[in-house]
This record gives C-alpha cells, sequence and structure tokens, in this order.
C-alpha cells in the first residue's frame, strides 16, 4: 500500500495568516498518463470530506483562490495564504494512482 | 450534478453482516468505479472497495475476506456488505467518488452486544 504521511497533525493560526500542510507518498503518484493523483480534503464535524484540490494543483469549483496546491511526485503542500474562519476543519490528503486508495493521518486546522 | 443517498442497519450485534446501500441520482452512473470508504470514531479514512457499472470489483486486502461490493444498474444502486462484524467495524460508512466532490452524508454503524 502507498503509505500518505502528513504534517504537522494540527495546526493552530491567527486569522489572516498563513497555513501550509505536508504531505509526503511512499511511492510517487506520477501516472505514466501525465498526471499525478493527489487530492485534498476538507471535512468538517458531522460532514463528508469535501474536495479542495485536485491533481496536485487544481482548485475545485468554488474554492477560493487563497487555497494552493503544489508538489510532484512523492511530496506535496497544500498552503492557504490567509486563514479564515471557516478553514477549520480536518484536511485529508489522497493518492488514488494505485489501490487501495490511501488517505493521510488528517491534520486539524484550528484558530488561535 | 451527481448526488448520491445511502441507507441501511446502524445498529448491529457482533458476527452479524453491515448492509448498507447507496442511490445515484442526477448523473450518469456509466464510466466510474463507486467506492465505499469508512470512518473510525475520531479517526481517519480508511476505503474499503470500488466496483463499476460492469460489476468489476476492486477491495482493500484488509478487509477482503469479509466485504462484498455488488451493483445494480437498472436502479443506479451499488451495496456494501461487511459480514462477521466487531466493535472494530464501528465506523460512519460512506459512499463516494474518490478524486471527486461525490460522497453521500455517511452513515453511522455501532456493532455493540
Amino acid at each position: 500500500d502507498i503509505v500518505m504521511t502528513q504534517t504537522p497533525l494540527s495546526l493552530s493560526v491567527t486569522p489572516g495568516q498563513p497555513a501550509s500542510i505536508s504531505c509526503k507518498s511512499s511511492q510517487s503518484l506520477l501516472h505514466s498518463d501525465g498526471k499525478t493523483y493527489l487530492y485534498w480534503y476538507l471535512q468538517k464535524p458531522g460532514q463528508p470530506p469535501h474536495l479542495v484540490i485536485y491533481e496536485v494543483s487544481n482548485r475545485f469549483s468554488g474554492v477560493p483562490d487563497r487555497f494552493s496546491g503544489s508538489g510532484s511526485a512523492t511530496d506535496f503542500t497544500l498552503k492557504i495564504s490567509r486563514v479564515e474562519a471557516e478553514d477549520v476543519g480536518v484536511y485529508y490528503c489522497m493518492q488514488s494512482i494505485q489501490l487501495p486508495r490511501t488517505f493521510g493521518q488528517g491534520t486539524k486546522l484550528e484558530i488561535k | 450534478q451527481v448526488q448520491l443517498q445511502q441507507w441501511g442497519a446502524g445498529l448491529l450485534k457482533p458476527s452479524e453482516t453491515l448492509s448498507l446501500t447507496c442511490g445515484v441520482y442526477g448523473g450518469s452512473f456509466s464510466g466510474y468505479y463507486w467506492s465505499w470508504i469508512r470512518q473510525p470514531p475520531g479517526k481517519g479514512l480508511e476505503w474499503i472497495g470500488e466496483i463499476n457499472q460492469s460489476g468489476s470489483t476492486n477491495y482493500n486486502p484488509s478487509l477482503k475476506s469479509r466485504v462484498t461490493i455488488s451493483i445494480d444498474t437498472s436502479k443506479n444502486q451499488f451495496s456494501l456488505k461487511l459480514s462477521s462484524v466487531t466493535a472494530a467495524d464501528t465506523a460512519v460508512y460512506f459512499c463516494a467518488r474518490p478524486g471527486t466532490e461525490v460522497w453521500g452524508k455517511g452513515t453511522t454503524v455501532t456493532v455493540s452486544s
């Protein structure tokens, strides 16, 4: 299985300040089709995960442009340029290049 | 806009079989793999398995011996059965298309004697 390792596991950020979450995979997520199958989700209490970023760096429809994703192969980052109160929750990275699909442990973002 | 609606029994006794169904509404059913994913209380997400409209399945090896995912294309539904449940199977179960925004709301399943 591909192991997805997120750091940090928790983050407390002052509104308006940036935040960054790292996700490292145990194998490359670059497919022979040229795509890299790395996704970022945000889960709020009592809700299913909501897609934030797909294929490393593409913001899903309606996601504010303060969210950005970057990285390649095995090393990925989700950045929030200026954290807002609505950004709180648990962020998960997920790989979809190999079965079984696997998720990172989650990073809990709180507001100071 | 595709929506998933899921249902099934929420309280089971040890050794019973978990059974959940997910209906796909408002979009194409064909051409995709449809998954089941679970989340134990306070923990992360675990992919259980998937099926496509042809009935081709893939399962997580950690659960493969106990999992069956089936499909009813006439109703645009797919189902999960997990046999011989224990307290460790207590979780919120989601149907989803991973890699997309298409997720069910989740069903809480509790295994308790």
